[in-house]
Parts: C-alpha cells; sequence; structure tokens
C-alpha cells in the first residue's frame, strides 16, 4: 500500500513563473492537507481539501496560491509568479475518510521548492 | 497565544539513556488531541504516538511514551533506551475538537535532538 506520494521531490523556479506541486493521499484517503514548511519552522497549515472540496484554506496567502483536489487524480498546490519567500519545503498529508479527531495525518515526503 | 509550544534548545542525548522533550498547549476545548511527530534529516515526517485529552492512561509505543499532564497542559515525549536513529527534529501538534473531525493538526515549531554515542 503506497504512502502519500509527492512530486517533484525538488523543484527549482525563477521568480515569476509558476510552481505546481502534486500529491497524491494514500489508497482510501479522500482528505488531503496542504503544510509549508520553513528552514529551523515547524509546520504551517495552508489547506485542507476533501474531493472537490476546499474546507479550509485559512492559512493560504490570498494571492498567487491556489489548491485543488478534483475528483479524479492528484491534489495541486499551485503558486503563480513565485518570489524568494515561496522557497520552503512543501508537505501534503492524508487522512481517511472515517478518520475521528484522533486520526492522525500521513506525511508525504514533501517538495522542496527553491526560488532562483 | 501559541497553540504549541516547544522552547527547548537543541537537546543532547548519550545513546541508551533516557530524553524528555517538553511541550505544552493552549485550548479551551474540553476534547483534543494530541501527537508527536519526528522529521528526520531526509525530511519525513513520521507519527510516533497520540494522546487523547479523554485518556485515563498515558499513551505508550514501544520506547516512546508521553507523560500527559492535563491540568498543566503538558504533553512531553519520553524516549528511552535512546539509539543514534533517534537523532532529527520532534514535533509536536494538536487537533481541537470544535474545528470537527479530519480537522488540520497545528505544530509546534519543533526541537532538534542529538543522539551522542
Amino acid at each position: 500500500n503506497a504512502g502519500v506520494m509527492q512530486n517533484p521531490r525538488h523543484l527549482v523556479r525563477r521568480r515569476g513563473q509558476e510552481a505546481r506541486l502534486r500529491c497524491s493521499p494514500m489508497k482510501g484517503h479522500s482528505h488531503v492537507y496542504w503544510y509549508r514548511q520553513l528552514p529551523e519552522e515547524g509546520l504551517k497549515f495552508m489547506v485542507y481539501l476533501q474531493k472537490e472540496n476546499i474546507i479550509d484554506e485559512s492559512g493560504m496567502p490570498k494571492e498567487r496560491f491556489s489548491a485543488e483536489f478534483p475528483k479524479e487524480g492528484p491534489s495541486i498546490l499551485r503558486i503563480q509568479q513565485v518570489v524568494r519567500g515561496d522557497s520552503a519545503a512543501y508537505f501534503c498529508a492524508s487522512s481517511p475518510s472515517s478518520a475521528g479527531t484522533n486520526e492522525k495525518l500521513f506525511f508525504g515526503s514533501g517538495t522542496q521548492l527553491s526560488v532562483l | 497565544a501559541q497553540k504549541i509550544t516547544q522552547t527547548q534548545p537543541g537537546m543532547f542525548v548519550q545513546e541508551k539513556e533516557a530524553v524528555t522533550l517538553d511541550c505544552t498547549y493552549d485550548t479551551s476545548d474540553q476534547s483534543y488531541g494530541l501527537f508527536w511527530y519526528k522529521q528526520p534529516s531526509s525530511g519525513e515526517m513520521i507519527f510516533l504516538i497520540y494522546q487523547g485529552s479523554y485518556d485515563e492512561q498515558n499513551a505508550t509505543e514501544g520506547r516512546y511514551s508521553l507523560n500527559f499532564q492535563k491540568a498543566r497542559k503538558s504533553a512531553n515525549l519520553v524516549i528511552s533506551a535512546s539509539q543514534l536513529g533517534d537523532s532529527a527534529m520532534y514535533f509536536c501538534a494538536m487537533r481541537e475538537d470544535h474545528t470537527g473531525a479530519n480537522s488540520k493538526l497545528t505544530f509546534g515549531k519543533g526541537i532538534t535532538l542529538s543522539v551522542r554515542p
């Protein structure tokens, strides 16, 4: 049973370009979360999605950032017109549809975004 | 106020000894869950242990145990018989009941643990 798959593992972009980060949740999981981690910092929540719905986007910047989790295919975190401050590790996590408040999140290995 | 506070500087422990990593939390919910994750240098986040606010017993998972003191709002992780592979960042996290099932985890800033041979 494959875990949470994120790709690419490393992504280099120049300022002004777009970054697309992909996340395939674990089999049977319909809840996806995106987190951002700056060096020497903890994980900061960005957005929580279920299939075709954004449930909580309170941690996501209003501009340039968007996320989707379509009916078919992976979840995508999209950053338009990247700036150097977007350089960070972006983690995706998933949980089962029937989870309760005690359900842990299963994390992917992250995508390291570097903006030149 | 910060939801999860981890203020210890880098921690060092001798191999085979026990170490306690501190975590305090802030919530007005009666029902909540506390989690510890490990992040080795490779970067992945590994779940270690969970404690529910209504659990009467402290959680244990192999060499990991959680010293849960509800009145003090602390959930310290105890690692017994430290191994070199325990060297990593350790994050405490919380899910609050009012945010609902499947809601986000809120993480602390983490603690670096180095195990000396």
